[in-house]
């Protein structure tokens, strides 16, 4: 089965910018999908089909697929990006929804 | 405004059955494929179950086939999980999705984005 590997944390100072990967076998030809989840909140689609920001997304955020690693790039980034982030796939091969493991954003 | 409700959850022994609903508004519902993602306590996502727009196309996750079926009924807007022969590590919240717009290529269909997402429901697993 596919598997999506995120780094478990990342830490950025404010005004900074953070860059989260989700790594799998050639995921650049997949369409990879980033949720944000706030502690005791359902999760919120931040980044969809690579790099499209749904509306009421700030432009902070950005994403990039190719090769073998996608990336969720947040830049400025401000205390409240502190969430836990997730990637995810559609695996065709298998018509199965994909969940990379999560990574916690610190802000420092 | 597009809104999902969970509803359903609760306590139930091992081997015992529950049956989630998701209650859709703002939105065709019958033009969206739906989804189930379940979060176990302190853990990350795991995907359930999905369900095409007409109802016709199922998919699951392999921890939860034959033991889950995933349905809706487009005249209610309502979506569906019946859960049968539970273990402890179905333990989760349950949280129903829209399913964003997908697309075909090459005869291969793929599922969009979980553009919206319910606040989910409780489901716990225990004697």
């Amino acid at each position: 089965s596919y598997v999506l590997t995120q780094p478990p944390s990342v830490s950025v100072a404010p005004g900074k910018t953070a860059r989260i990967t989700c790594g799998g076998n050639n995921i650049g030809s997949k369409s990879v999908h980033w949720y944000q989840q706030k502690p005791g909140q359902a999760p919120v689609l931040v980044i969809y089909y690579d790099s499209d920001r749904p509306s009421g997304i700030p432009e902070r955020f950005s994403g990039s697929n190719s090769g073998n690693t996608a990336t969720l790039t947040i830049s400025r980034v401000e205390a409240g990006d502190e969430a836990d982030y997730y990637c995810q796939v559609w695996d065709s091969s298998s018509d199965r929804v994909v969940f990379g493991g999560g990574t916690k954003l610190t802000v420092l | 405004e597009v809104q999902l409700l969970e509803s359903g959850g609760g306590l139930v022994q091992p081997g015992g059955s529950l049956r989630l609903s998701c209650a859709a508004s703002g939105f065709t519902f019958s033009s969206y494929a739906m989804s189930w993602v379940r979060q176990a306590p302190g853990k990350g996502l795991e995907w359930v179950s999905a369900i095409s727009g007409s109802g016709g196309s199922t998919y699951y996750a392999d921890s939860v086939k034959g033991r889950f079926t995933i349905s809706r009924d487009n005249s209610k807007n309502t979506l569906y999980l019946q859960m049968n022969s539970l273990r402890a590590e179905d333990t989760a919240v349950y949280y129903c999705a829209k399913v964003g717009a997908g697309y075909c290529t090459g005869g291969v269909c793929h599922l969009g984005a979980f553009d919206i997402w319910g606040q989910g429901t409780m489901v716990t697993v225990s004697s």
